[in-house]
């Protein structure tokens, strides 16, 4: 899997959007950009996941860059309880070893009231 | 929905007793569970993948009679911590495939084991 650089943390104000980027500049044409988050002393929460083309879901929006060498995430009115370490990964859907999540040490967001 | 239960969140236990933790999928099958485990301010690390009915795949550096990993059914893998050693606390996370598609991986809500 290509390897994902992020911030280490980043802070938003509440109610306002998080803007959470992530380069991934060897991803290769058949790999999928996915987010999790991490609450706390929980397990991983699904966020989002796209190929090429943005995407949007009820927690979030998924903007890829045309080169797809970078992302972000957004979150359009964070809430204190969307503090959290995000994590942006890249994998693939088939071939050996593509059902692992490698997780890097991702975005700690911390949103301020 | 696509529910993965782990038990117990939190268990202390004695040097050298072994413990055993459950991870059940409770609304689908999952042929395929995978076990992290994550030291504290540190990432996810990739333990070992099992899938039903077959021996487990360790990844490299973890020991395979130290952390036994049975998935007897389509619901349910347990990961037991023999022998357990201080070294041992950590938080154990499951994590759980939705049928065919590696698409989506659910993850259950972590076990700290704290080992004195």
């Amino acid at each position: 899997d290509a390897k994902t650089t992020q911030p280490t943390s980043m802070d938003c104000a509440e109610g306002r959007a998080a803007n959470l980027p992530c380069n991934h500049s060897t991803i290769s044409g058949n790999e999928y950009v996915y987010w999790y988050r991490q609450i706390h002393s929980q397990g991983p929460q699904y966020i989002i996941h796209g190929l090429k083309n943005n995407e949007t879901n009820e927690m979030a929006s998924l903007i890829i860059t045309e080169d797809r060498k970078s992302s972000t995430l957004i979150l359009p009115h964070a809430t204190l309880r969307d503090t959290a370490v995000y994590y942006c990964i890249v994998r693939g859907l088939s071939g050996a070893g593509s059902y692992q999540l490698t997780f890097g040490k991702g975005t700690k967001l911390s949103v301020i009231p | 929905g696509a529910v993965v239960s782990q038990h117990p969140s939190w268990v202390i236990c004695k040097s050298g007793t072994s413990v055993k933790i459950e991870c059940r999928s409770l609304d689908f099958q999952a042929t395929t569970m995978f076990w992290y485990r994550q030291f504290p301010k540190q990432s996810l690390m990739l333990m070992a993948t099992s899938n039903e009915g077959s021996k487990a795949t360790y990844e490299q550096g973890v020991e395979k009679d130290k952390f036994l990993i049975n998935h007897a059914s389509l619901t349910l893998s347990t990961l037991t911590v023999t022998s357990a050693h201080p070294e041992d606390s950590s938080f154990y996370i499951c994590s759980a495939r939705k049928g065919a598609s590696y698409e989506k991986l659910f993850f259950g809500s972590g076990t700290q084991l704290s080992v004195l």
